[in-house]
């Protein structure tokens, strides 16, 4: 049973387009989370979600919009996309916002075209 | 800014050797140092971590030591195997603060 799951696993589409990716956690965590990683593997944090609420909006660009319809749940809808949005996303929890005991995701591949 | 600096970027290390991964923070509120391992295709997992109380942790073949005056901490692996190829990203915390390090590369060769 998989503890963060997401979907899906790669995604392929062209420039200009809009597109959703959702995750899952199954861990009864309070707090979620969107980590981009770049081609270099730098990890960046992107949003963070406390019970449904947003704590953590880093400098990201508007196009991308998260949004958490129970504390299980956090998806990313990004729209327009562009070439440099090309990365790997990661869906993350942990029990509370203080970041011990962070379970990953095995990540979204999106490649834009 | 970084706020966490890791080295080496990459480690090329025999099997059966030492593998040795360094990072330094400035934040002396850091009160987390987690270690993370990263397989192809995988999403990064915690591999040990340490408080700053102890000066270090010991799992396995996994050490964390721990040096608070310096600012410094750094992963140790002993006996490295191949299976132990993988990225590897140190981290620190402090409430609601969260930082990777930039990732070490590490190859175990036969």
């Amino acid at each position: 049973d998989t503890a963060v799951s997401q979907t899906p696993k790669y995604l392929v589409t062209q420039m200009g387009n809009d597109k959703s990716i959702k995750c899952e956690q199954n861990l009864g965590h309070d707090t979620m989370y969107w980590y981009k990683q770049d081609s270099k593997k730098f990890l960046k944090i992107m949003f963070s979600y406390n019970n449904k609420e947003l704590i953590i909006n880093e400098t990201v660009p508007n196009r991308f919009s998260p949004k958490s319809p129970d504390k299980a749940h956090l998806n990313l809808h990004i729209n327009s996309l562009e070439l440099g949005d090309s990365a790997v996303y990661f869906c993350a929890s942990s029990p509370n916002r203080a970041f011990y005991g962070y379970t990953f995701g095995s990540g979204t591949r999106l490649t834009v075209v | 800014q970084q706020q966490v600096k890791q080295s080496p970027q990459s480690l090329i290390v025999q099997k059966g050797g030492i593998s040795i991964i360094n990072c330094a923070y400035e934040n002396t509120a850091f009160d987390y140092f987690p270690w993370y391992q990263q397989f192809p295709g995988k999403g990064p997992a915690l591999l040990i971590a340490i408080r700053p109380d102890v000066s270090e942790k010991k799992e396995g073949r996994f050490t964390i030591s721990f040096n608070k005056s310096a600012k410094q901490f750094s992963l140790h692996i002993m006996d490295s195997q191949p299976g132990d190829s993988a990225t590897y990203f140190c981290a620190a915390s402090e409430g609601d603060q969260f930082y990777f390090g930039t990732g070490t590369s590490l190859t175990v060769i036969p």
